[in-house]
């Protein structure tokens, strides 16, 4: 079993509708990310939680730590919001290394 | 804002070559990490470095090799490629967790190398 799983893998939307993109991870962990990924490469940190919620823009991310869970919702979708969502967990505690663990990534298309 | 830069971002090299890829990490980030991304899968940790010193070692094959610059640049080192070598090595800087200014991670490009 993987120690980050995310759901769904795969989600297709109409313009305008709300997408929530969940994660849920085994291990213990000092911050979890969220990452977005278009196609031809480039990563791009969206958050990182180690607790409670964030919101930039459209997108918020929240995380319960007691349930190992976290969700990234996108509100008002968009095309250009259709790339790959991934989670990546840091394990550990505060003041260890930052190497990510990674889910395999949620596939987002937003049709207009 | 500087962004962590990686070059090349485009390298074919046939089997049993050597390739060097380098990541420029953003100013006054001490700490770099190496990732492999294969044709459809998740990014893999290869190692990381931490004022210029090895901090943490992944699934790196001993044909790799990676250091960390005096101006904090890195470079990742790959012999023998093979034709599963074939991927995007991303490269990513921070500043070591638990200093005030933040420990996000910050993403390259990523560098796409083809071996044919």
């Amino acid at each position: 079993k993987n120690e980050v799983e995310q759901s769904p893998q795969n989600l297709t939307a109409q313009e305008g509708e709300f997408i929530t993109i969940n994660c849920s991870y085994s291990v213990g962990i000092s911050a979890l990310h969220w990452l977005q990924q278009h196609p031809g490469g480039g990563i791009v940190s969206l958050f990182m939680l180690s607790s409670g919620k964030k919101k930039h823009g459209r997108l918020i991310a929240t995380i319960n730590i007691q349930e190992k869970h976290s969700s990234l919702h996108i509100t008002a979708s968009h095309p250009r919001d259709s790339a790959v969502y991934i989670c990546a967990v840091r394990r550990g505690t505060q003041g260890g290394s930052e190497k990510l663990v990674f889910g395999k990534g949620m596939k987002l298309t937003v049709n207009p | 804002a500087a962004g962590v830069i990686q070059s090349p971002r485009h390298l074919i090299k046939e089997k049993r070559e050597t390739a060097t890829l380098k990541c420029y990490p953003i100013p006054r980030h001490d700490t770099v990490y190496w990732y492999q991304q294969g044709p459809g899968q998740d990014p893999q940790f290869l190692i990381s470095f931490y004022e210029k010193m090895q901090s943490d070692k992944g699934s790196i094959p001993d044909r790799f090799s990676a250091q960390q610059f005096s101006d904090y640049h890195s470079e990742l080192n790959m012999s023998s490629l093979e034709l599963g070598d074939s991927a995007l090595y991303f490269c990513a800087s921070s500043l070591r967790v638990g200093r005030l200014s933040g420990n996000t991670i910050y993403f390259g490009e990523g560098s796409w190398l083809t071996v044919v």
